[in-house]
């Protein structure tokens, strides 16, 4: 099925480890979306990228980088994880017109220890 | 800052009852107004949208309208079903790409 797909679902690490979240979309879409979800707080954008070579900070980038590999890919990096990064990461995609994420992913579950 | 305050949960409903969820805003200018729906295990998609104000947005039965004049955007659908129990977030843009969320509100409909 067409869609965003991200890897993995789950993942637990410990604090100071470093580790990267995949994501690849098939819809051909230029803009892609990088979100963290917390109990009571919605999801926040932690990166967006508005096509292949580009990215922006969002409201939470603090300890994340990002990667724009080409246009399918847009990858998320914890270069050293916190407790406090543990929660669920969303990935997102919409083409030019729509202008805000249409579709996401299901998301990935990280703990950090 | 643009914010977004929806109705706390968990909202549990019996089948085919009236649905209401309550969305109100504070922005800067003229925001796009979104509602999104996340089902369980599953990741958000976008229900309904409207982007001026008296726009009525609807979907699979949900409708929402921009009314400026209350700044809200409510949720609602006539009827009900069981495959309708998910977590709803109210959403606005005021550019091209930052959407703020609400909290989400947590929907159980029984049979």
């Amino acid at each position: 099925n067409a869609g965003v797909t991200q890897t993995p679902k789950f993942q637990v690490l410990k604090t100071g480890q470093s580790m990267t979240l995949q994501c690849a979309q098939d819809m051909n879409h230029n803009s892609m979306y990088w979100y963290r979800q917390d109990p009571g707080m919605g999801l926040r954008l932690i990166y967006y990228s508005a096509s292949e070579g580009t990215t922006d900070k969002g409201e939470v980038p603090n300890g994340y980088n990002v990667s724009r590999l080409n246009k399918r890919e847009f990858s998320l990096r914890l270069e050293s994880a916190a407790p406090s990064q543990t929660s669920v990461y969303f990935c997102a995609s919409s083409d030019a017109q729509a202008g805000q994420p249409q579709h996401f992913g299901d998301g990935t579950r990280l703990s950090i220890l | 800052g643009d914010s977004v305050t929806q109705m706390e949960g968990p909202v549990t409903l019996s089948e085919e009852a009236f649905l209401t969820i309550n969305c109100t805003y504070t922005a800067t200018g003229y925001p796009s107004l979104f509602w999104y729906v996340q089902y369980p295990g599953e990741g958000l998609q976008l229900l309904l949208k409207a982007t001026k104000a008296d726009d009525k947005g609807s979907n699979k039965g949900f409708e929402a309208t921009y009314r400026k004049e209350t700044t809200s955007f409510h949720l609602e659908k006539g009827s009900v079903q069981v495959s309708d129990s998910a977590v709803y977030f109210c959403a606005l843009s005021a550019n091209d790409y930052k959407l703020s969320f609400g909290a989400g509100t947590t929907v159980t409909v029984r049979a």
